[in-house]
């Protein structure tokens, strides 16, 4: 089946710096990623859609300007927590769209001291 | 995307069918039904889906009604590492345009020794 990976698997990292987490589709292309963000005890919330060669589109609620998704190439979607915040706190995942399906990757823990 | 429902959590024995409802009474009819689950601090992962007919894999077994209001994921011999959070999704398939998981509460399984 089709591989998506994340790097790295989880970060720690000071308050007001910024951090980022990358999205690989491994064997397959993806003109289409997605980014989810999951606080404990709960589901995955969408934040954003990638798109190769084009601006995210950013659900309602998520600062764009905080988040920034970067989508280069059709098998490497980045997102970057600009001035990251304890609350910013949670485990990020990611998914690629490959063949009809939805691939995600294996999660980014992200702790913000 | 038509709304799902599920119950928060189930228990099953270890060697034993693990059958999980879930009701999608809106369902619209290009809307396929799909099933992912989440291992705790993982990526979720594709198990199943179907439209009207019920499919079978290595995994598991979907089963839908034929009004298409609800479905059924079954698990045929439960072992511990099923122990997950069950989602039941319904979405239409558009091919690699994309098409964003809209993940709801999910059904807790524990399958127990």
């Amino acid at each position: 089946g089709a591989v998506v990976s994340q790097h790295p698997s989880w970060v720690i990292c000071k308050s007001g710096t910024s951090v980022k987490i990358e999205c690989r589709s491994l064997d397959f292309q993806a003109t289409t990623m997605f980014w989810y963000r999951q606080f404990p005890k709960q589901s995955l919330m969408l934040m954003a859609t990638s798109n190769e060669g084009s601006k995210a589109t950013y659900e309602q609620g998520v600062e764009k300007d905080k988040f920034l998704i970067n989508h280069a190439s059709l098998t490497l979607s980045t997102l970057t927590v600009t001035s990251a915040h304890p609350e910013d706190s949670s485990f990020y995942i990611c998914s690629a769209q490959g063949n009809n399906e939805q691939f995600f990757g294996p999660g980014t823990r992200l702790t913000v001291l | 995307d038509a709304k799902t429902t599920q119950p928060p959590s189930m228990d099953c024995a270890e060697g034993r069918a693990a059958n999980l409802p879930c009701n999608h009474s809106t369902i619209s009819g290009n809307e396929y039904v799909y099933w992912y689950r989440q291992i705790h601090s993982q990526g979720p992962q594709y198990i199943i889906h179907g439209l009207k007919n019920n499919e079978t894999n290595e995994m598991a077994s979907l089963i839908i009604t034929e009004d298409r209001k609800s479905s059924t994921l079954i698990l045929p011999h439960a072992t511990l590492r099923d122990t997950a959070v069950y989602y039941c999704i319904v979405r239409v398939a558009r091919g690699n345009a994309g098409n964003m998981l809209t993940f709801g509460g999910g059904t807790r399984l524990m399958v127990k020794p």
